[in-house]
């Protein structure tokens, strides 16, 4: 089945830095990646997803980029707020599958 | 639409004791998972309904845990007995059954296993 790992698992920035947050995936055949948030007692949810005919996807301060040779997509978060803190998952499927295999999550704090 | 609704939101239960825990997906949605929150483990996925059917069952950890979804809006989890290494936050989320799919998560049950 399909593996994820995602890096790092903590990652501290500063106000109004940039924060980068990595995945790889195992399954080649995996064609849709989303990002999903979860704030500290609450559920995930979506905040940007990509599919495999994309290379880059923008909203707002957040970015979603895909390199399918390498099977390795990231998460980029501009002009970090501290509401941006929060544990972010990436995670993989196949289209056809409504499965989803999660990363480990990053806890992102953001030091005002 | 209030979403995926789960219940109870926290349990707190001895061990041996049965916990069943409930979800009402939203309405239309035709996919429900069901997933297990650890800090050891992170977020795995215990079984995935599709239509009521289950389809993939393979994320249930033994025989002392199973789900059922016997109509489009309420699925149970059940874990019996219970122990206390099945504490964990549970979380169900629902889809439509449709390509690239967002899921919509329920608030998760906190179970704590005594």
């Amino acid at each position: 089945g399909e593996n994820v790992e995602q890096h790092p698992s903590t990652l501290s920035v500063q106000e109004g830095d940039s924060a980068v947050i990595k995945c790889t995936y195992s399954d080649s055949a995996s064609n849709y990646f989303p990002w999903y948030k979860q704030e500290l007692g609450k559920r995930p949810q979506l905040i940007i997803d990509i599919r495999s005919n994309v290379g880059e996807k923008k909203d707002q301060r957040i970015a979603v980029t895909l390199n399918k040779t390498a099977k390795h997509f990231s998460l980029h978060i501009t002009e970090t707020q501290p509401e941006d803190s929060a544990v972010y998952f990436c995670a993989a499927s196949l289209g056809s599958a409504r499965q989803l295999t999660f990363g480990s999550g990053t806890q992102l704090t953001v030091l005002p | 639409d209030a979403g995926v609704i789960q219940s109870p939101r926290h349990e707190v239960t001895e061990m041996g004791q049965e916990v069943t825990l409930r979800c009402k997906p939203i309405s239309g949605h035709n996919s429900l998972f069901w997933y297990r929150q650890t800090m050891m483990r992170g977020l795995e996925l215990l079984i995935y309904f599709n239509n009521n059917v289950p389809i993939d069952d393979s994320g249930m950890p033994e025989d002392r845990f199973s789900a059922k979804m016997p109509n489009a809006s309420f699925s149970t989890l059940k874990i019996q007995p219970s122990e206390p290494r099945d504490s964990a936050v549970y979380f169900c989320a629902s889809s439509l059954d449709t390509l690239y799919n967002e899921q919509f998560f329920g608030p998760g049950t906190r179970l704590t296993v005594l």
